[in-house]
């Protein structure tokens, strides 16, 4: 299975609202990363997961909160989004550079669309 | 720290014409090098990767690219390109291991983008 899955593919979220994003993967990778992609522009990183615990944050605002609860799942938490928080959000997934497989392919999922009303 | 700089940012061209997709890179440091394709309202694909080795790496979809140093270039090749290549096209670096301390690695730090149209 070298497959990255999320869910929901399209969310469409109010400014006062609580949603979260998934991300799950079955590759045995140890390393979970969450991007925000705007049209038309390259992914941008948010956050870094290595073994569970958090590696990089990005100065990302604090309105997202990124959750690791076991090492095939990702999870996103959104609260108070702003309209400019609209975009496209990809997860990937590496194995770890603790690792053998040091060059870091990541894989990404399909991404889940985010529109903030 | 790197950089990099896709050069083209729209790329249109006839269905089995070649195609070159240009990307230039900078680092104090070796690197690792990928290109990833995203097609409409989906994810990045990898393409290729350069790790080591020959420079001249192959990929999915009868992709090539050519790794040269001297030029600090990692262009993306197809012969003959077809209507379903149609996509937005991303080159990418990365430190590697034995380089990239802290919390530098395990980032991956993208180009523009170049959107390939292929025109039947």
């Amino acid at each position: 299975d070298t497959e990255v899955t999320q869910t929901p593919k399209h969310l469409v979220m109010g400014m006062t609202n609580k949603k979260s994003l998934k991300c799950e993967q079955h590759m045995g990778h140890r390393a979970m990363y969450w991007y925000k992609q705007k049209a038309k522009k390259p992914p941008e990183l948010m956050f870094v997961y290595s073994y569970e615990k958090l590696s990089i944050n990005e100065s990302v605002p604090s309105r997202f909160s990124p959750e690791c609860p076991n090492s095939s799942l990702l999870n996103l938490h959104l609260h108070a989004l702003q309209p400019e928080d609209s975009a496209l959000y990809l997860c990937a997934s590496s194995h770890s550079w603790g690792a053998l497989r040091s060059y870091n392919e990541q894989f990404f999922g399909p991404g889940t669309r985010l529109t903030v009303l | 720290a790197q950089s990099v700089t896709q050069l083209d940012s729209q790329v249109p061209v006839f269905e089995e014409a070649p195609v070159e997709l240009r990307c230039n890179y900078s680092s104090s440091v070796s690197v690792y090098l990928f290109w990833y394709v995203q097609y409409p309202n989906q994810g990045l694909q990898l393409l290729l990767k350069y790790l080591s080795g020959s420079t001249l790496v192959k990929g999915i979809n009868g992709f090539e690219a050519e790794f040269n140093k001297s030029q600090t270039s990692f262009h993306l090749r197809k012969p003959s390109v077809h209507i379903s290549d149609t996509a937005e096209y991303f080159c990418a670096v990365s430190r590697n291991a034995a380089n990239a301390g802290g919390t530098s690695y395990g980032k991956l730090t993208f180009g523009q983008g170049t959107i390939l149209t292929v025109h039947p």
